[in-house]
């Protein structure tokens, strides 16, 4: 079936930027996204891409794709300690959200 | 215009009870989905539902867990006999149109379920 993978874990320090890949098996896809989720919290949708683009920016995220190696990150330039979250690389294939199970970004200072 | 509306935010059950999940979609939304997300894991899809009708319930465990979404009134998620197995959070997302069209899906803040 479809599957979203990301990795698990991820270390940054505060001002550096962070980046969070995640690879998708769906050749389908309309749309992917990446959402944000605090301790104890539920999801906000923090960026999406219509997959016939290659690139999208807004302020300090930045996502690209690559369509041919189903291929999907996450650019968080001048990363803050407010970033700190689980972040979901999601896939909308037939009425559903694909979701991978989230990478943990963790900021050192 | 309030967001995704869940409630309980917690709930406690004991094991064999039944526990009833309530999500209010967005003013203007439509379309519901229900997600399970089990500790340090991502969120699986459960159930699709238009008012009054099942979409997609692929997700949705064979027996013991049912939804449904009325003319009236928010979306049931009801889970019989609960199990320990069954301690997660459930989330509820609404959107306008079909999340496969429409680029958005708002998420409820989640009810967190515990079995004891």
């Amino acid at each position: 079936g479809e599957d979203v993978e990301q990795s698990l874990f991820l270390s940054v320090r505060e001002g550096d930027s962070s980046v969070i890949n995640c690879t998708y098996t769906d050749s389908s896809s309309t749309y992917l996204y990446w959402y944000k989720q605090e301790p104890g919290a539920g999801l906000q949708l923090l960026t999406y891409i219509f997959s016939n683009m290659d690139m999208k920016q807004d302020q300090r995220l930045t996502v690209l794709l690559n369509k041919k190696d189903k291929h999907l990150s996450l650019r968080i330039a001048d990363t803050q300690t407010g970033d700190s979250a689980i972040y979901f690389c999601a896939d909308s294939v037939d009425d559903k959200i694909i979701f991978g199970k989230g990478t943990r970004l963790h900021i050192l200072p | 215009n309030a967001g995704v509306m869940q409630n309980p935010r917690h709930l406690v059950r004991r094991r064999g009870q039944e526990a009833r999940l309530r999500c209010s979609p967005m003013k203007g939304h439509s379309h519901v989905y229900w997600y399970r997300q089990l500790p340090e894991e991502g969120l699986k899809f459960m159930v699709y539902l238009q008012k009054e009708n099942i979409i997609d319930e692929s997700g949705m465990p064979k027996e013991r867990f049912s939804a449904e979404f009325p003319k009236e009134g928010p979306s049931i998620l009801r889970i019989q006999q609960v199990v320990r197995g069954d301690s997660a959070a459930y989330f509820c997302a609404s959107s306008r149109d079909r999340a496969v069209t429409n680029t958005e899906a708002f998420f409820g803040q989640g009810t967190r379920l515990t079995v004891v």
